[in-house]
């Protein structure tokens, strides 16, 4: 199994809501991502799990709030959100963090618009 | 800073061949990393280069040259499908990647 999956693969949101967005993958990945892509810019680090302990945090606003209730899943708890927030949310896997291993999966996106 | 350069666009024929260029300035550099994205969809992983000449996969091959800080993806016999954005990434000394604004290629019959 090399995938990464994430639901929902699409969301709209009013700026009130709180929703949350999951990502599971089951290749034995300790490091787990998220990434926030704007239409036609590259990915931006968002936070980065590495053995269940959040490692990088990319001075992400707190409406955004990561979990990683164990190695194999990620979630991202989504509340008060801005309609600039409105953009495909990657979750990506890789063997590790710093150890020459990472090769990132990606999951197929959640494509998040906020009203 | 850290900066990654490539070309916004390129146009190429089917059955063609086309090279797609990637400059890079990192705070120490750790490999060089090429996916592919269609529109809508996630990146997908192509190659990875550490050390420097040319790492061939099929129709696909990454080439790079540290002491330059260049990398390009030559794809070869083009096929309609390969239309999508190419982006290339830099991992610096901190293994954070560095991505570039990716290359939007246009495949035409």
């Amino acid at each position: 199994d090399t995938e990464v999956t994430q639901t929902p693969k699409h969301l709209v949101m009013g700026m009130t809501n709180k929703k949350s967005l999951k990502c599971e993958q089951h290749m034995g990945h300790r490091a787990m991502y998220w990434y926030k892509q704007k239409a036609k810019k590259p990915p931006e680090l968002m936070f980065v799990y590495s053995y269940e302990k959040l490692s990088i945090n990319e001075s992400v606003p707190s409406r955004f709030s990561p979990e990683c209730p164990n190695s194999s899943l990620l979630n991202l708890h989504l509340h008060a959100l801005q309609p600039e927030d409105s953009a495909l949310y990657l979750c990506a896997s890789s063997q590790g963090v710093g150890t020459g291993a990472e090769k990132l999966f990606f999951g197929s996106g959640t494509q998040l618009s906020v009203l | 800073g850290q900066n990654i350069d490539q070309p916004t666009e390129m146009t190429a024929t089917e059955g063609a061949i086309v090279q797609i260029n990637c400059t890079y300035q990192t705070s120490g550099f750790n490999g060089l990393f090429w996916y592919q994205q269609h529109a809508g969809e996630a990146p997908t992983f192509l190659s990875y280069n550490v050390l420097d000449g040319l790492e061939e996969k099929g129709r696909f091959s990454s080439f790079l040259s540290r002491s330059k800080g260049y990398s390009y993806l030559l794809l070869k016999e083009l096929q309609m499908k390969d239309s999508a954005s190419y982006l290339c990434a830099a991992m610096d000394s901190n293994y954070q990647l560095i991505w570039g604004a990716g290359t939007k290629l246009i495949i035409k019959p």
